[in-house]
């Protein structure tokens, strides 16, 4: 069986530094793609990056960077320059080939502080 | 923005009742996907479908049932609600490709008294 785990449930970072959110996964697949989404109060469940199990370089997206270790089955989010919309919550999640199905971790809370 | 729209947004009921979730896409995608998000346990999987009249559950589908007869609509039934299944529930879809994210709706509070 799939999951995903995220060890932190809540974290908080000043405005502008950088901060760090784990995630590690346990799947048999060979082919599958990592997900990080944000939530913010708003509800709305936002993609922020994908990784694919195949590709060892890290993927990047603005501020937005991931610490992809294959071997310790481990996909950290980096949020660079945090800024006061970066409050939310971060979820985790891994699609695997074969079923479609896409699996959540319980999700991290961030708090940005002025 | 992906063209996904739940129904109702917000809904209050009483236990014992059937409700009806709805949710209905304009992206002709293959995949949709039924979610409730409850504090502590993230994003667990009711029901997903695959195609028309294609479904299967997932990992929380005691006591819900789903419907797809077109592939942009996927109904999802509370036969008798509970309390525990006060929740918000998020209906997504995805297109073909493992590299597809899934794209979200806006979600639906449901209280059951």
């Amino acid at each position: 069986a799939q999951t995903v785990t995220q060890s932190q449930p809540e974290m908080s970072v000043q405005e502008a530094e950088t901060v760090t959110l784990s995630c590690t996964y346990d799947t048999s697949e060979s082919d599958y793609y990592l997900f990080w989404y944000k939530q913010p109060p708003s509800r709305q469940m936002i993609l922020v990056i994908r990784q694919e199990a195949y590709k060892q370089q890290n993927a990047t997206e603005n501020r937005f960077s991931v610490n992809f270790q294959k071997a310790a089955k481990s996909f950290s989010l980096k949020i660079s320059d945090s800024q006061l919309g970066d409050a939310a919550m971060y979820f985790c999640a891994c699609s695997t080939s074969g079923t479609y199905k896409y699996i959540f971790g319980t999700g991290t809370r961030l708090k940005v502080l002025a | 923005d992906a063209g996904i729209t739940q129904s109702p947004r917000h809904k209050v009921t009483e236990t014992g009742t059937p409700v009806t979730l709805r949710c209905h896409q304009t992206e002709n995608h293959r995949y949709m996907y039924w979610y409730r998000q409850d504090p502590g346990h993230g994003l667990r999987l009711i029901h997903y479908s695959y195609g028309v009249k294609d479904t299967d559950k997932g990992e929380v589908s005691d006591g819900y049932s789903v419907s797809r007869s077109k592939t942009e609509d996927f109904l999802l039934t509370l036969e008798s609600a509970t309390s525990s299944q006060t929740s918000v529930y998020f209906c997504a879809i995805s297109g073909d490709g493992l590299n597809q994210p899934q794209h979200f709706g806006d979600g639906t509070r449901l209280s059951i008294l």
